[in-house]
């Protein structure tokens, strides 16, 4: 059974700190996906990456940034946490064909205070 | 840049009412995928579509891709409790990786 699995399903930081939301698959899959999910706002990219090492820019990267040393790893980044960075955090995976589907994480419900 | 737009938002429904949402590209897809997620849970895959006016079933559920590949839209029959969630259109094109997600419609189903 395919898996992608992120490293926590709740996290509580306070404002300032750096955070680290980890997300593996065990799928090979080439490309790997941050979303956000706000009430009303959808899904939201934040950056994805086809390739170790590449990274490319989603709606909304201002404030995060990701790291991909490895195939199956991919990191989000928040520098410095902030409150309107409070959401849930969606890590997904797919293989590079077009006409193949996202496999999702679990998510991680993220509150800055 | 490309856009997904869909809806409803939000749809409430009494158990054996019919459900549709709408999703609408900005432009042409490649192919449009149908996602839904239980509360609490993450998006699951449910459809894929790739044919310019393709028709697909899953029992009672009906998914069409428009003639010119720009909007889709998905149909639930006689709505059941367990058809809660909310449902993600997600276009994709020739040209890049990414999954263009509509912002989904949020499904009630009242007993």
């Amino acid at each position: 059974d395919v898996k992608v699995t992120q490293s926590s399903r709740y996290l509580v930081k306070r404002t300032g700190e750096k955070v680290f939301l980890e997300c593996v698959q065990d799928m090979d899959h080439e490309n790997m996906f941050w979303y956000r999910q706000d009430p009303g706002l959808g899904l939201r990219l934040i950056y994805f990456s086809y390739d170790v090492k590449m990274k490319e820019k989603g709606d909304i990267p201002e404030g995060y940034s990701v790291s991909r040393e490895k195939k199956e790893r991919f990191s989000l980044i928040l520098e410095s946490a902030s409150t309107n960075q409070t959401s849930m955090y969606l890590c997904a995976s797919s293989a590079v064909e077009v006409v193949t589907e996202a496999f999702f994480g679990q998510g991680t419900r993220l509150t800055v205070v | 840049g490309q856009q997904v737009m869909q809806i409803p938002q939000y749809q409430h429904v009494q158990e054996g009412e019919d459900f549709t949402t709408y999703c609408n590209s900005s432009t042409t897809l490649s192919n449009i995928q149908w996602y839904k997620q239980r509360p609490g849970g993450h998006p699951v895959f449910l459809i894929q579509l790739v044919k310019s006016g393709e028709v697909k079933k899953q029992k009672r559920l009906t998914f069409q891709f428009g003639e010119a590949k720009k909007n889709s839209s998905l149909h639930i029959t006689a709505t059941q409790t367990t058809d809660v969630g909310t449902y993600f259109c997600a276009g994709r094109t020739n040209t890049g990786n990414q999954f263009y997600f509509g912002t989904g419609t949020s499904l009630t189903v009242i007993p």
